[in-house]
């Protein structure tokens, strides 16, 4: 198994562009996180998907940031209009039924730098 | 918002000594969970110990939980330069799964 694959590994953008974040979870799990990491605020969750439903968002900073699971392989962060602020290493992971007692796997992560 | 907090923040050890970090942690669960993560790379699980267990195992790992006091250790035996990385332990539900700030283990030869 490939593991989870993210992509871009590495971004860097002006500040106001629209940036887009990639990510191919395990085949057959269903649940999928993306985190943000930075070094003051550590690793936040920012969105969770079930079946390709988001079921908590709670953690999604500002209407700049969206999700999207179009279906089980697939999903994507955008930010639009991005800010330097947002700067961070953004992370995908996945899980196998999103039930307690499981684990999660990550993926490489995108490092994001807005200028 | 964090719920564990790692303690120290930094460890540097030699190459065949243990290493010892904690995390406590805020509110009840149901199992904690411990992470690795190497530089420039995602997150890697380690060991989950549930609630009921005091102790868990696994290779050269060994994990504590006291519920009573709110807190978990992570010991490595006879470390390795490959064990340099962060170590997060990490609680919470299935969907919200979250992180404590991390110990950064150096190890050198």
């Amino acid at each position: 198994d490939a593991g989870v694959i993210q992509s871009p590994r590495h971004e860097v953008t002006e500040m106001g562009q629209e940036v887009t974040l990639r990510c191919k979870p395990i085949s057959g799990h269903n649940s999928l996180f993306w985190y943000r990491q930075t070094m003051m605020r550590g690793l936040e969750l920012l969105i969770y998907f079930n079946n390709n439903v988001p079921i908590d968002d709670s953690g999604m900073p500002e209407d700049r940031f969206s999700a999207k699971m179009p279906n089980a392989s697939f999903s994507t962060l955008k930010i639009q209009p991005s800010e330097p602020r947002d700067s961070a290493v953004y992370f995908c992971a996945s899980s196998l039924h999103g039930t307690d007692n499981e684990k999660l796997f990550f993926g490489s992560g995108t490092q994001l730098s807005v200028l | 918002s964090q719920q564990g907090e790692e303690d120290p923040q930094a460890l540097s050890i030699q190459e065949g000594e243990n290493a010892t970090m904690n995390c406590s942690y805020k509110t009840s669960i149901n199992n904690l969970q411990w992470y690795r993560q190497n530089s420039g790379r995602g997150l890697v699980h380690l060991i989950l110990i549930r609630s009921n267990e005091r102790e868990k195992h696994s290779g050269r790992l060994r994990v504590t939980l006291d519920t009573s006091k709110k807190s978990s250790s992570l010991l490595i035996t006879a470390s390795r330069a490959a064990d340099t990385a962060s170590y997060f332990c990490a609680t919470g539900t299935a969907s919200k799964l979250t992180f404590g700030t991390g110990t950064r283990l150096q190890v050198t030869l």
